[in-house]
């Protein structure tokens, strides 16, 4: 089946570290984005990019970090930076002029 | 710049009475418009969408919905709620300029009472 796949479902982070949540797809969407989403704020962009090697910084892009390798991966790192990372994370891919498809999501708790 | 505005952050409606979800937006080009469907700690699902063509848009699970231009809005309506169509609804913009970065709104939470 193709989709998009993210791992862990659930993460927690202690103060000071950095972590790196995980995308992938086998959709063969040349687009990738993160979004970060808060209760009753939506959903925030925080990178996306459009072709391997390339990526820019959305709206709430500090403290995050992002690679794009591969077309089929676009790995998230929450840095010590950032300094309220508790969130539900959703990645999304999206062929040209297409739709954007969901992943099921990873929660991040900071303890 | 593209914006969505989703009117009411709750809609409580009970179970077989008409839904309808306010979504109105602005956009300088020829808009696409989506609706989402987001139930717990879950990722969006796709319920219809508008790009061109027929205003009236059919979806998923009997949702459907119109895009008027005169108005600027896309609501989503369904004539039977059921139960199991509590969950978070987005709806979203894109600008044909930059058609790659939808504009979300803040969602709205249906309940949907026995």
């Amino acid at each position: 089946d193709g989709g998009i796949t993210q791992s862990p479902k659930y993460l927690f982070r202690k103060e000071g570290q950095n972590v790196t949540l995980s995308c992938e797809q086998n959709l063969n969407h040349d687009a990738m984005y993160w979004y970060r989403q808060d209760p009753g704020q939506g959903l925030r962009l925080i990178y996306y990019s459009q072709i391997v090697n390339d990526f820019q910084k959305g709206d709430i892009a500090e403290g995050y970090s992002v690679s794009r390798e591969k077309k089929e991966s676009f790995p998230l790192t929450v840095t010590s930076a950032q300094k309220n990372p508790t969130a539900f994370y959703l990645c999304a891919s999206r062929l040209a002029g297409e739709t954007q498809y969901f992943g099921p999501g990873t929660r991040l708790t900071v303890l | 710049a593209q914006s969505v505005t989703q009117l009411g952050s709750h809609v409580s409606v009970s179970e077989g009475a008409l839904v309808l979800l306010r979504c109105n937006y602005s956009s300088s080009v020829p808009p696409y418009l989506f609706w989402y469907v987001q139930y717990p700690n879950q990722g969006l699902q796709l319920l219809l969408k508008y790009t061109t063509g027929a205003t009236l848009v059919k979806g998923i699970n009997g949702f459907e919905a119109e895009f008027k231009k005169s108005e600027t809005s896309f609501h989503l309506t369904k004539p039977s709620a059921h139960m199991s169509d509590a969950a978070e609804y987005f709806c979203a913009v894109s600008d044909g300029r930059r058609s790659y970065i939808p504009t979300f709104g803040r969602g709205t939470s249906l309940i949907v009472h026995p």
